[in-house]
């Protein structure tokens, strides 16, 4: 079975440029998750969406983050413009019904 | 609110010896409870999960039990490896917040050969 996949893995761009970060979800699921990880903050939930929908996005840190589900196999997260604070890790994680999440292998964002 | 709480880290210990990871947790309702793990370089993975009060879950050696009355769900596994080094994540979902994860800080286990 395909996991959850995100692309790309790894991001290094300068401050300013737009950063985009995909999810594709586990075939079949209805809810997507984007999160973030940093050593100081821990894991943070920043948007989940359900059949495509937004359902929460209070986790969202200001308007420069923005998250798209177009269909139910594709999402994307961008930053636009990017700040060095948003350097982290970010997964996707997706879940059937009630069942426990499943995640992505994470992307790692620089911005220098 | 609901709420997680583990033991801080990093816990360190020699391998073959006995772990455990204290987790508790506050509730309004009727809790699922889980632990997941985080390999280094990689996404957080079920590690195991109880649904309901007494239940154990197991995972590759290593068990939970959920406990209503101490409200905890503590990680043990009777003789550590090298390769169980990661983080740990305890965490809760419930019907009363649409099933979303509330997590625990997370604790990272390091396991000497």
């Amino acid at each position: 079975d395909a996991g959850v996949i995100q692309s790309p893995r790894h991001e290094v761009t300068e401050m300013g440029q737009e950063v985009t970060l995909r999810c594709k979800p586990i075939s079949g699921h209805d809810y997507l998750f984007w999160y973030r990880q940093t050593m100081m903050r821990g894991l943070e939930l920043l948007i989940y969406f359900n059949n495509n929908v937004p359902i929460d996005d209070s986790g969202m840190p200001e308007d420069r983050f923005s998250a798209k589900m177009p269909n139910a196999s594709f999402s994307t997260l961008k930053i636009q413009p990017s700040e060095p604070r948003d350097s982290a890790v970010y997964f996707c994680a997706s879940r059937l019904g009630v069942w426990p999440q499943h995640f992505g292998d994470g992307t790692r964002l620089s911005i220098l | 609110g609901d709420s997680v709480t583990q033991m801080e880290g990093p816990v360190t210990l020699s391998e073959e010896a006995f772990l455990t990871i204290n987790c508790t947790y506050t509730a309004t309702g009727y809790p699922s409870l889980f632990w997941y793990v985080q390999y280094p370089g990689e996404g957080l993975q079920l590690l195991l999960k109880a649904t309901k009060a007494d239940d154990k879950g197991s995972n590759k050696g290593f068990e939970a039990t959920y406990r209503k009355e101490t409200t905890s769900f503590h990680l043990e596994k009777g003789s550590v490896q090298v390769s169980d080094s990661a983080v740990y994540f305890c965490a809760l979902s419930e019907v009363n917040s649409n099933y979303q994860l509330i997590w625990g800080a997370g604790t990272k286990l390091i396991i000497k050969p």
